[in-house]
This record gives C-alpha cells, structure tokens and sequence, in this order.
C-alpha cells in the first residue's frame, strides 16, 4: 500500500499562504494524490486532487513533483476558518477495485 | 444532491448492546466505505463495498463487527455485542467508479459505549 507522510503540525500567519507538504514515495504509476480536510469532527472535505500535473481549484493549489514522490499542498491565502486537520491520501487500487487510506494529517493552525 | 446520509448521528449505548449503524450513499454511487475514527488510532478503513459486494474487510477489528449492503442505496454497520472500545466516530463514505473520482464523506455517527 502506498503510505504518505506529513509533518503533524503547522502554524501559518491569516492571509499568508499555507504550504502543507506531503511525502508519498511509493507511489506508483496510475496512483492519484487525494487531499481533504476535517474540521472538528465533521466527514473529511474533499479540496483537490492529482495525478502528475499541477492542479487549481477554488480552494486550493496542488504542486506534484516530477517524480511523484512528494507533493505540497497550497492554501494561497489562509483564513481562520481554514484550522483544520488536513490529509494527503494515495488512492489506489486493488484487484481492480480502489480505496483509500488515511494517515495521520497535518494540523494546520491559522493564527490571527 | 443530499450527499452521504448517516444515521443515527449519534447514539449511547450500554456495553453488550447490540449497534446498528446506517449509511445512504450518493445515489449513482458504487463504491461504499465505512471508517472508524478514534484519537488513538485516527481514521481507520473498516471495510468497503463495490457494486454491493464486500471487496475488503480486512480492517474489521473483530467478529462482533459485521457490515451489510443489501441494495445500491442502503449500507448497515453492526456491533453485538458492543463494548466501551468500540466507542468512537464512524464514518461512511461513497464514491463512483472511474479514474480519479473522488470519495465522499458523511457527517459520521458518534458512537459511546458505557
């Protein structure tokens, strides 16, 4: 299984960008690089997701390297309400079938 | 769309009870996951279905665990007997087949054995 691994903690500044790294090493070829979020309890959020290339959405940016082993997270311009536990997750797949694993996470702190 | 529907959201229980937890998936969804949360041990893969049929449940942590998918939009998660490990956050989640399809999470049922 692919496993990935995130620093536990991080504080950003509010308004400053966040930069959440992950190290995912043993990725493989056809593996998509998940990140979501969890704010107090709640279900994990979706934010973004991919597979090589650099990926934007209007919450977040993904920057994969170019050998896929690590990629970061970007939060352009964090606010409060982005204090979260955040998760980078390799989908992959087995006998056909997909799943996902958990790590640890990041917790992200954004300090007024 | 409603997104995943869990119930109950959250249920006390006395230990030796039996739990029954429930999940709606998306509807066009054919994948289904349940996860466990706990501080200890984060967010745990239970098991997962695809197209109705268990695919893994190698994360099941015993026999008294046990988890259903009679039809495409109904999922059960049983506990008997329940103990006060057990207790804990579960989460359902569900996704659609395809390359590079994202999962979707429930709100979680919070579960307490005492």
């Amino acid at each position: 299984d692919a496993k990935t691994t995130q620093p536990p903690s991080m504080d950003c500044a509010e308004g400053r960008a966040a930069n959440l790294p992950c190290n995912h090493s043993t990725i493989s070829g056809n593996e998509y690089v998940y990140w979501y979020r969890q704010i107090h309890s709640q279900g994990p959020q979706y934010i973004i997701h991919g597979l090589k290339n650099n990926e934007t959405n209007e919450m977040a940016s993904l920057i994969i390297t170019e050998d896929r082993k690590s990629s970061t997270l970007i939060l352009p311009h964090a606010t409060l309400r982005d204090t979260a536990v955040y998760y980078c997750i390799v989908r992959f797949s087995t006998s056909g079938t997909y799943k996902y694993i958990f790590g640890t996470g990041t917790r992200l702190k954004v300090l007024a | 769309d409603a997104g995943v529907i869990q119930s109950p959201r959250h249920e006390v229980t006395e230990m030796g009870q039996e739990v029954t937890l429930r999940c709606k998936p998306i509807s066009g969804h054919d994948y289904l996951f349940w996860y466990r949360q706990t501080m200890m041990r984060g967010l745990e893969l239970l098991i997962y279905f695809n197209n109705n049929v268990p695919i893994d449940d190698s994360g099941m942590p015993e026999d008294r665990f046990s988890a259903k998918m009679p039809n495409a939009s109904f999922s059960t998660l049983k506990i008997q007997p329940s103990e006060p490990r057990d207790s804990a956050v579960y989460f359902c989640a569900s996704s659609s087949e395809g390359v590079g399809n994202t999962i979707y999470f429930g709100e979680g049922s919070w579960l307490t054995v005492v």
